[in-house]
């Protein structure tokens, strides 16, 4: 079993479409969480830490369930400019990322 | 946020030849910073973790002999493909923690094609 797991992709979406992703992981000692964001040969950059009490900013929805280690990202009114591809990450310890495969996310117009 | 600058951004080499890649952090002391491989259409997998002044920790099937990674100051580590081959054609990426670990800060990437 995979480490950090996320939903296959890709999700093609049309312009203004909700879209959620999914990701589970399998070490209950995981501190902290993260979602980042890969654009085509980039390097990934941070989307948003994901807490348990939920975290907005702007159109991105960001939820922890620890209990069952569970990680949800959801984004409403999708842009041209959201497609990419979406990384579940979580810090092992010390900063140690473990990334999980990506969801390839398409916004056509 | 912090800056972490990688070098270089693209290389082509001959099969046999080694490479090295620098990962410098410019504005904050990082004991630890960390090295990725992307395969095409495949997600960054920790290749090993690079620790200030002692042996960096490899990831489990990462060659240590073949990977050779120097941390010799708190704001450079390098990693040296030896003797690569077109199969180490790669997106490596380095990553570099503040003290508080809240976030990881990553370089631009090296693209690496061995022919």
């Amino acid at each position: 079993r995979k480490e950090v797991e996320q939903d296959p992709g890709p999700f093609n979406v049309p312009e203004g479409a909700t879209v959620a992703f999914n990701c589970t992981y399998s070490n209950s000692a995981s501190q902290s969480f993260f979602w980042y964001r890969q654009d085509c040969r980039k390097e990934p950059k941070l989307l948003m830490s994901v807490y348990s009490s939920g975290n907005e900013d702007g159109r991105f929805t960001a939820q922890l369930n620890r209990a069952s280690q569970y990680i949800s990202l959801l984004i409403r009114d999708s842009k041209l400019s959201d497609s990419a591809t979406y990384l579940c990450v979580v810090n092992i310890e010390g900063g140690k990322l473990i990334f999980g495969q990506g969801t390839e996310l398409s916004v056509k117009p | 946020g912090a800056v972490v600058s990688q070098h270089p951004s693209w290389v082509i080499c001959k099969s046999g030849t080694s490479v090295k890649i620098e990962c410098r952090s410019l504005d904050f002391q990082a004991t630890t910073m960390f090295w990725y491989r992307q395969f095409p259409k495949q997600s960054l997998m920790l290749m090993a973790t690079s620790n200030e002044g002692s042996k960096a920790t490899y990831e489990q099937g990462v060659e240590k002999d073949k990977f050779l990674i120097n941390h010799a100051s708190l704001t450079l580590s390098t990693l040296t493909v030896t003797s690569a081959h077109p199969e180490d054609s790669s997106f490596y990426i380095c990553s570099a923690s503040n003290s508080l670990n809240t976030e990881a800060f990553f370089g631009q990437g090296t693209r690496l094609t061995v022919v």
